[in-house]
């Protein structure tokens, strides 16, 4: 089945730096790549995600790339603000339609 | 108008014990989901179904049965609690398979 690896589990940067989560996976056929943000004590919340044939994607701060030859994709933070202090999961759809997780990035955000 | 619901928030029981927990959507989807979030945070799908359907039963204990009456509703059951049950379960759902998930509020279990 689909395997999904996520660096780093714990990532602090200093409010105004980038941070940049990196995941791989190991299934070819995976075509829907999301990334979920959980702040304390909440619910997982999908911020983006990215289909199989899109490269790049942007909202705002927040942007992911996809590299399917590699089979690995990332999200980029800029400008981080504390707000942005969270654990931060990919997922990969496998392809008959489960989802796979990451482990998840704790991201702290200093002032 | 919360799009995904849970119930109770917070379970604390005693080992041995029977418990159940409620999930309700009312965003029309077709796939609902429960996941277990143990303490490292990592989030284990449990199992999901599609339109009543069970389609997908992880390697979980027997222990816990999934019921689902219609598609807007997937209650989860859990026989003889054990300590390593403590968890947030998270029911979630989808318009398909797969696509993007709604998270419910979380039911933190602790089982003592």
């Amino acid at each position: 089945g689909e395997n999904v690896e996520q660096h780093p589990s714990t990532l602090s940067v200093q409010e105004g730096d980038s941070a940049v989560i990196k995941c791989t996976y190991s299934d070819s056929a995976s075509n829907y790549f999301p990334w979920y943000k959980q702040e304390l004590g909440k619910r997982p919340q999908l911020i983006i995600d990215i289909r199989s044939n899109v490269g790049e994607k942007k909202d705002q701060r927040i942007a992911v790339t996809l590299n399917k030859t590699a089979k690995h994709f990332s999200l980029h933070i800029t400008e981080t603000q504390p707000e942005d202090s969270a654990v931060y999961f990919c997922a990969a759809r496998h392809g008959w339609g489960k989802l796979q997780f990451g482990a998840g990035t704790q991201v702290v955000v200093t002032p | 108008d919360t799009a995904v619901s849970q119930t109770p928030k917070y379970l604390v029981t005693q080992m041995g014990n029977d418990k159940s927990i409620k999930c309700e959507q009312n965003l029309g989807h077709d796939t609902m989901y429960w996941y277990k979030q143990d303490s490292k945070k990592f989030l284990k799908i449990m199992f999901s179904y599609n339109n009543k359907e069970l389609i997908i039963n992880e390697t979980v204990p027997n222990r816990f049965s999934p019921k689902s009456p219609d598609k807007a509703h997937l209650n989860l059951h859990i026989n003889s609690l054990e300590l390593g049950d403590s968890a947030v379960y998270f029911c979630a759902s989808s318009q398909e398979m797969g696509n993007e998930q709604f998270f419910g509020p979380g039911t933190r279990l602790t089982v003592l």
